[in-house]
């Protein structure tokens, strides 16, 4: 099972600050690896497929980046409406589609 | 529009079964695979099982495998888990969602499965 750790687990920002959200995985996972965002109450939202490809109506300033064990999600400059918790996923050919353990975005 | 709706969820006893429904609409449905993800509130996703969009390939992660059937009907656009010898740790959200090779591209808004005695 790859294993995906997510650094840090909580991260305390202001609106209108650059975020970088680190994933890291237990063994090589190509190009699937997945970026979520969920707010409270919500159900996931797909934010990046294929490690840099932002999905359907998803902003700009959303990006992926990373190769091999070691992936990176940035915010260029925080929206209010960002402040979610935001999971990183791999989906490789062989399940298990195993989820990092989350990074929580919340206000300073 | 292409939605996703859970239902089926509820509270059971420990060693109960519990079947779980997801209805699709607005995509043709046998063209992807299903997945089932689940969520303790206040901890993070677990995937639990997949499913071709013929039915014929299922997988399934180890905590429920023999426990849980993954199943749909392609003529009514559903998909089900079937979930029998429930347990407490079982307690969680409930999300079905699609994978077009992209996964979770689209999600449920989740049913609530509460194990307890």
């Amino acid at each position: 099972e790859i294993v995906l750790t997510q650094s840090p687990a909580t991260l305390s920002v202001s609106s209108g600050e650059r975020v970088t959200l680190s994933c890291r995985a237990s063994q090589r996972v190509s190009s699937n690896l997945a970026w979520f965002q969920q707010k409270r109450g919500q159900a996931p939202r797909l934010l990046i497929y294929g490690v840099s490809n932002r999905a359907a109506g998803i902003p700009a300033r959303f990006s992926g980046s990373g190769s091999g064990t070691e992936f990176t999600l940035t915010i260029s400059s925080l929206q209010s409406e960002d402040f979610a918790v935001y999971y990183c996923q791999q989906y490789n050919k062989r399940p298990p589609f195993t989820f990092g353990q989350g990074t929580k975005l919340e206000i300073k | 529009e292409e939605q996703l709706v859970e239902s089926g969820g509820g509270v059971i006893q420990p060693g109960g079964s519990l079947r779980l429904s997801c209805a699709a609409s607005g995509f043709t449905f046998n063209g992807f695979w299903m997945h089932w993800v689940r969520q303790v509130p206040g901890k993070g996703l677990l995937w639990v099982a997949r499913i071709s969009g013929d039915g014929n390939t299922t997988d399934y992660a180890d905590f429920v495998k023999g426990r849980f059937t993954i199943s749909r009907d392609n003529a009514k656009s559903a998909l089900f888990l079937q979930m029998n010898s429930l347990r407490a740790d079982d307690t969680a959200v409930y999300y079905c969602t699609r994978d077009r090779s992209i996964f979770g591209d689209v999600w449920g808004k989740g049913t609530t499965v509460t194990v307890s005695s």
